[in-house]
């Protein structure tokens, strides 16, 4: 109950291409959903996130969807650029408390 | 310094020395975390302390000791460590929903453990 299960595990995208990386979840009390990236050498970093009480949020070439009924959540990369490559991670919380759960995350290339 | 620190970036041992992980996070925040990353596997938390009190210990060896001396500065004790503990380390600070917060996960650039 406490998973994220997130796919694909890597991802090769044409620059100028849409990158989509979906996650899926179980349980009913996470009502944050957080996007990472993690480029070589770094932690990973906040990119974007919702909570359940929308079913989209758009930052610039970045839009997380969510369905709450499905129990799942994707991140689409417009326009995707080379220096979009790296490594994505969906994670889930309940922000009353202290865990959030990450998925396995998706390595992302993005060919010039 | 700002956002989460830490060091060593990278740290070799053999399975009986004994070393520390050290982070420091120059956010203000209350909370801080151990994670480990392994190859194709999800981040796995290790340790949450809240305010300096170790409040989430998600059945890590004993061989892995945390020790929180205030809010800004977060150790992690290894001794006599297995081959397969080999990973990246890394911290992160959060504030917390009840201290105003979204709880959101700062992470620090890691230390990158091998143990021979």
């Amino acid at each position: 109950q406490q998973q994220v299960k997130q796919s694909p595990q890597s991802l090769i995208v044409q620059k100028g291409g849409i990158s989509i990386i979906n996650c899926a979840y179980e349980n009913t009390a996470f009502d944050y959903f957080p996007w990472y990236q993690q480029f070589p050498g770094k932690g990973p970093a906040l990119l974007i996130a919702i909570r359940p009480d929308v079913s989209e949020k758009k930052e610039g070439r970045f839009t997380i969807s969510f369905n709450k009924s499905a129990k799942q959540f994707s991140l689409h990369i417009m326009d995707s650029q080379p220096g979009d490559s790296a490594t994505y991670f969906c994670a889930a919380s309940n922000t009353g408390g202290f865990k959030t759960i990450f998925g396995a995350g998706t390595r992302l290339f993005v060919k010039a | 310094e700002t956002g989460v620190t830490q060091t060593p970036r990278h740290l070799v041992m053999g399975m009986t020395n004994k070393k520390s992980l050290k982070c420091e996070q120059h956010l203000g925040h209350n909370a801080m975390y151990w994670y480990k990353q392994s190859a194709k596997k999800p981040l796995e938390l290790m340790f949450v302390y809240s305010l300096e009190e170790r409040v989430e210990n998600n059945s890590v060896p004993s061989r892995f000791s945390p020790e929180c001396p205030n809010s800004s500065h977060l150790f992690l004790h290894l001794h006599t460590l297995q081959p397969e503990d080999s990973a990246l380390y890394l911290c992160a600070s959060s504030q917390t929903r009840w201290r105003g917060g979204d709880n959101e996960q700062f992470f620090g650039p890691g230390t990158r453990l091998t143990v021979l």
